[in-house]
């Protein structure tokens, strides 16, 4: 069965720092791989999105993932956080014309 | 400005009621979802449409229906046999039904039962 997997359910990084978000997916065919973030009680924004081709793809607000079938992996990562980066960060996977979201990692920012 | 709206932000509903949330978007898309969030537990799938007059169930759709009368409109109607609906709401909709299109989402409504 497909499935996408977030192992952290929360982390904590300084102002400054860098970050990276783990997602694991599990899929048979092709993976189309997003990446959204949601501030406290709103809808979700789209960060950035993979669906073929050059495997580091880059987003919006500095984010970037890497997308490594060897390790079944799309990681997120930022090189320094900012303090408005607090947020939740959903991994999501399409497949049969739906998104399979990932539990959610939340991030914590210290000044 | 195009977008998805989805209202009210705040709405409180005693036990055996029926309450529907409403979804409108105004982007020309075909397909529109409903999801259920909790907390630790992501988003999962309640109802989706991929055309007018025509819609699927997600994964957990008992105790919830939906309507697609109109291509802007995506209706949800959370029954009194939803046995705890205490949640927050998500519509989002795409271009198409297809797994490249991307889903954009709207604020959400926050459920509460009473």
């Amino acid at each position: 069965a497909q499935s996408v997997t977030q192992p952290d359910i929360h982390i904590t990084v300084s102002e400054g720092a860098s970050l990276e978000l783990r997602c694991n997916y599990s899929y048979g065919a092709t993976p189309y791989l997003f990446w959204y973030v949601q501030s406290p009680g709103q809808g979700l924004q789209l960060l950035l999105k993979y669906f073929s081709g050059d495997t580091l793809v880059q987003g919006i607000k500095g984010f970037e993932a890497e997308f490594k079938r060897s390790q079944s992996s799309f990681n997120l990562r930022k090189p320094s956080v900012h303090w408005s980066d607090a947020a939740e960060y959903f991994c999501a996977g399409g497949g049969g014309g739906k998104l399979i979201f990932g539990q959610g990692t939340e991030l914590s920012v210290k000044p | 400005d195009g977008g998805i709206t989805q209202s009210p932000k705040y709405l409180f509903r005693k036990e055996g009621q029926n309450v529907t949330l409403s979804c409108e978007q105004n982007l020309n898309h075909d397909a529109m979802y409903w999801y259920r969030q909790d907390p630790g537990q992501g988003l999962r799938l309640i109802y989706y449409s991929q055309i007018v007059n025509d819609f699927q169930k997600g994964d957990i759709a008992e105790g919830y229906s939906v309507s697609r009368e109109k291509k802007e409109s995506f209706p949800l109607t959370v029954t009194s046999a939803q046995k705890n609906p205490t949640a927050f709401y998500l519509c989002a909709s795409s271009r198409g039904g297809e797994n490249t299109d991307t889903q954009y989402f709207g604020p959400g409504t926050r459920l509460t039962v009473l």
